[in-house]
């Protein structure tokens, strides 16, 4: 089955400690994206990759890094993480150049920095 | 870089009556917008799609506009029912940028029994 899949599904962690996010697509999709969710902010983008090696800033990049190793895999890491990155958050691929066609999004990890 | 304004942010509908719900955008070299529904606790879905050479598209009771000289683009559901119930997003792309899609806030949509 074509998925993207995120892990974990929920994540509670304390300010400080470092935390990834795992995202993998099985579609063979060269772009990837990370996007936060907020109540009345709507999906914004943190970062992106176009392909294997190759990533860049999104609307809102502060305070993550990201890596894309493997076409597959793309982490998001949270090298200190901080009350205001309370989110959910949602990977996607998509196939192409990522901005013309449909994103597919994994089921979603909501984290809690407390 | 790309804006997309979204309203109204709720919008509550009795069932069986029609939703329409508007986007704006700012980057007169969009051309493909995209709508996706995202069910309560669910990931968002792409429901509908268009690209700028169409000015309407429609699947069953789904249906959008676009009207590229006034950069606004239209959700527009019939006869709805209580499964149409989620929260709407619009998105905009220059349709081969590498920063992909920019999206509105969403509209939650309540349909009404």
């Amino acid at each position: 089955e074509a998925q993207v899949t995120q892990n974990p599904r929920y994540l509670i962690t304390v300010t400080g400690k470092k935390l990834t996010v795992t995202c993998s697509q099985n579609m063979n999709h060269e772009y990837m994206s990370w996007y936060r969710q907020d109540p009345g902010l709507g999906l914004r983008q943190i970062y992106y990759s176009m392909n294997v090696e190759v990533t860049d800033k999104g609307d809102v990049p502060e305070g993550y890094k990201v890596s894309r190793k493997e076409k597959r895999n793309f982490p998001l890491i949270l090298e200190s993480p901080s009350p205001n990155q309370t989110s959910l958050y949602f990977c996607a691929s998509s196939p192409g150049t990522g901005g013309g066609t449909e994103a597919f999004f994994g089921q979603g990890t909501r984290l809690t920095v407390v | 870089g790309e804006n997309v304004e979204q309203h109204p942010s709720t919008l509550s509908v009795q069932e069986g009556d029609s939703a329409v719900i508007k986007c704006t955008y700012s980057d007169s070299a969009s051309n493909y917008f995209p709508w996706y529904k995202q069910e309560l606790g669910k990931r968002p879905q792409l429901i509908i799609d268009i690209r700028s050479n169409v000015g309407e598209k429609k699947d069953q009771r789904i249906a959008v506009t676009l009207n590229k000289t006034a950069k606004h683009f239209s959700l527009h559901i019939t006869e709805t029912q209580p499964e149409d119930s989620a929260v709407y997003f619009c998105a905009a792309s220059t349709g081969g940028g590498a920063d992909g899609l920019t999206f509105g806030k969403g509209t939650h949509l309540i349909i009404q029994p």
